[in-house]
């Protein structure tokens, strides 16, 4: 079956502009993630959605940084005025409960460059 | 707060060596622990896992048994080969909710050379 899907796989923008990253979750998993991979930091949490709501945006770095999810199913990591030091791969990853205990599905990431 | 610790790599071995790769945390609660791989050119993905102290996880000849006396989930692997090049994560997941939310360790870069 299809697993976790994102896009672009590849986004090159320039300081200043705001980027959309999209995720597709493994249809009937509840609980989705998005992450990010840079070198300095390695693979940091972002923000948790149960369903369509966020009980935890603990990980967001700033206010530039938003994430939404719709129907329980796709959701959207949005980034404001980006800046040079939001380049990283941004990996979203979905499993069937928010169990610590579950396996977490990863995507093969967006690898965003800010110029 | 809630983190992991893995050896620094990157580690280069020959083929059929024994691989020990060392990880170590810091938790509040009862954290299930885990070790996700990324083969070059893929996505993360689960290698194993341990949800409570003494559990030992395996696949792929993999092993790691979760051990709270040390805080550690040292993976080991007999025999490596060349195929089981790749970055190797330690993560943990725990919290006042338990949400599954992954923390991860810097990661381990394995090199095996024929």
């Amino acid at each position: 079956g299809a697993g976790v899907s994102q896009s672009p796989s590849n986004k090159v923008t320039e300081k200043g502009k705001d980027v959309e990253l999209r995720c597709d979750p493994i249809s009937g998993h509840t609980a989705l993630y998005w992450y990010r991979q840079s070198l300095g930091q390695g693979l940091e949490f972002l923000i948790y959605f149960q369903g369509n709501s966020a009980p935890d945006k603990s990980g967001l770095p700033s206010d530039r940084f938003s994430a939404e999810r719709t129907g329980g199913s796709v959701s959207t990591l949005t980034i404001q005025r980006t800046q040079q030091e939001d380049s990283a791969v941004y990996l979203c990853a979905s499993s069937l409960v928010g169990q610590g205990n579950n396996e977490q599905f990863f995507g093969p990431g967006t690898r965003l460059t800010v110029l | 707060g809630d983190s992991v610790t893995q050896m620094e790599g990157p580690v280069t071995l020959s083929e059929e060596a024994f691989l020990t790769i060392n990880c170590t945390y810091t938790a509040t609660g009862y954290p299930s622990l885990f070790w996700y791989v990324q083969y070059p050119g893929e996505g993360l993905q689960l290698l194993l896992k341990a949800t409570k102290a003494d559990d030992k996880g395996s696949n792929k000849g993999f092993e790691a048994t979760y051990r709270k006396e040390t805080t550690s989930f040292h993976l080991e692997k007999g025999s490596v080969q060349v195929s089981d090049s790749a970055v190797y994560f330690c993560a943990l997941s725990v919290g006042s909710s338990n949400t599954g939310k992954l923390i991860f360790g810097q990661g381990t870069t394995l090199q095996v050379k024929p």
